[in-house]
């Protein structure tokens, strides 16, 4: 089975701070994804990467930035942490070929809910 | 026009009876079709796939995908109160490597 494992899953810091979100996956997928949920919003994209130190924006990367030195590891980095940025943060991954064609599932770890003082 | 849309819901239906949950989309060129299911305070986790045109079936539930109608949809037989959950819907569009566009959800609520 897949498993991406996010290193926190309750978080709390302060306005201003510099925030460090770390994920893991373990089935050497190439595709690595970190998303908030808000209550209504739904899923939101922030950033993505398709291989190691390459990345793409999301919808809402403004506040955001993201690193990916090693396959396997992506890192979200909030700059400087503000209380809208209060909410459920999910990392997931994909392989850019499954075993079945292009189907390409996303799999998710169990999020860090992290609040902003 | 949104990405993926999905009707908020909340769907309630009584233990036994089939839920049906809807999904359309807006870009033609998509391909790949996700259902997932997500519990509260819990991360989305995959149901069922497909991408072929016509029904697809997994135990209790079947994935319906019409092409020409961009739309897909889930049914769930036989519901059971542990299928109390948000159902997420999320498409691959055809010029995307990887990257899933997701509806907001639908809550189902299967009582007793």
């Amino acid at each position: 089975d897949v498993k991406v494992t996010q290193s926190s899953r309750y978080l709390v810091k302060r306005t201003g701070e510099k925030v460090f979100l770390e994920c893991v996956q373990d089935m050497d997928h190439e595709n690595m994804f970190w998303y908030r949920q808000d209550p209504g919003l739904g899923l939101r994209l922030i950033y993505f990467s398709y291989d190691v130190k390459m990345k793409e924006k999301g919808d809402i990367p403004e506040g955001y930035s993201v690193s990916r030195e090693k396959k396997e590891r992506f890192s979200l980095i909030l700059e400087s942490a503000s209380t809208n940025q209060t909410s459920m943060y999910l990392c997931a991954s994909s392989s850019l070929r499954d075993l079945l064609g292009s189907n390409q599932p996303q799999h998710f770890g169990d999020g860090t809910r992290l609040s902003i003082l | 026009q949104k990405e993926v849309e999905q009707n908020s819901g909340p769907l309630s239906v009584p233990e036994g009876a089939i839920a049906s949950l809807n999904c359309t989309y807006s870009d033609r060129g998509s391909q790949s079709f996700f259902w997932y299911r997500q519990y509260s305070g819990k991360s989305p986790e995959l149901i069922m796939f497909i991408y072929s045109n016509g029904d697809k079936e997994d135990g209790r539930f079947t994935a319906q995908l019409n092409k020409a109608s961009q739309y897909v949809s889930l049914l769930i037989r036989d519901s059971q109160p542990s299928d109390s959950a948000t159902y997420l819907c999320a498409v691959r569009r055809g010029s995307t490597l990887g990257r899933l566009y997701f509806g907001r959800g639908t809550q189902l609520t299967v009582w007793p």
